[in-house]
């Protein structure tokens, strides 16, 4: 049972445009979600976060929103950048257990 | 310094060899991590370590053997693999386990069984 979906599997923005990455999750314990970016064979990387208390955080070109009742967020890039074009995964946390994680979106920003 | 450090990058090994991979932090984090990540997949939740002390291991073969020697460093040795284990093995730290707390990454040992 796959409690944090990610529908889309890749995604391609125009430069400067902005990218749209969805995230749907079915455990309503889940109290803290973030956002992480991968290159080819390295590690992931954090990129942000939000709690269930917020609907919005905002850092830099990367906006994430959090609907808590339709159990979906989001993560929105703008202006998209060449150098964005990666894998990006949602995860989330609740309690004391590892995060789960959700199965990537590949995201290509065509110049 | 909010870096968490793999090493190898590379490993390549036969199914008879024994091999460790090493994994270290000091931002003085008390939660510890390995997964495994196959390609297009995302990342695979092997073991967790709170305060040194192992505490989820999420059904893993023991031909891994997690080590935990300090609150900076973390082991995974590796013995009589096989070739479908070749994998990229991830190193992952947060302050502590629970929620509320980002997980660090490591780049990764890139890891080949023949």
């Amino acid at each position: 049972d796959q409690q944090v979906k990610q529908n889309s599997p890749s995604l391609s923005v125009q430069e400067g445009r902005i990218s749209i990455l969805n995230c749907d999750y079915t455990n309503s314990m889940f109290d803290y979600f973030l956002w992480y970016k991968k290159y080819p064979a390295e590690g992931p990387t954090f990129l942000i976060s939000i709690s269930s208390i917020k609907d919005k955080n905002e850092d830099g070109r990367f906006t994430v929103f959090l609907n808590k009742s339709a159990k979906h967020l989001s993560l929105h890039i703008v202006p998209s950048q060449p150098g964005d074009s990666a894998v990006y995964f949602c995860a989330a946390h609740s309690g004391n257990t590892p995060l789960v994680f959700g199965k990537g979106t590949r995201l290509s920003v065509i110049a | 310094d909010t870096e968490v450090t793999q090493t190898p990058k590379h490993l390549v090994m036969g199914m008879t060899n024994k091999k460790s991979l090493k994994c270290e932090q000091h931002m003085g984090h008390r939660a510890m991590y390995w997964y495994k990540q196959k390609a297009k997949k995302p990342p695979e939740l092997m073991f967790v370590y709170s305060y040194e002390k192992l505490s989820i291991n999420e059904s893993v073969p023991s031909r891994f053997s997690p080590e935990c020697p300090n609150s900076s460093l973390l082991n995974l040795h590796l013995h009589a693999l096989q070739p479908e284990d070749s994998a990229l093995y991830l190193c992952a730290s947060s302050q502590v386990v629970a929620t509320y707390n980002e997980q660090f990454f490591g780049p990764g040992t890139r890891l080949t069984v023949l």
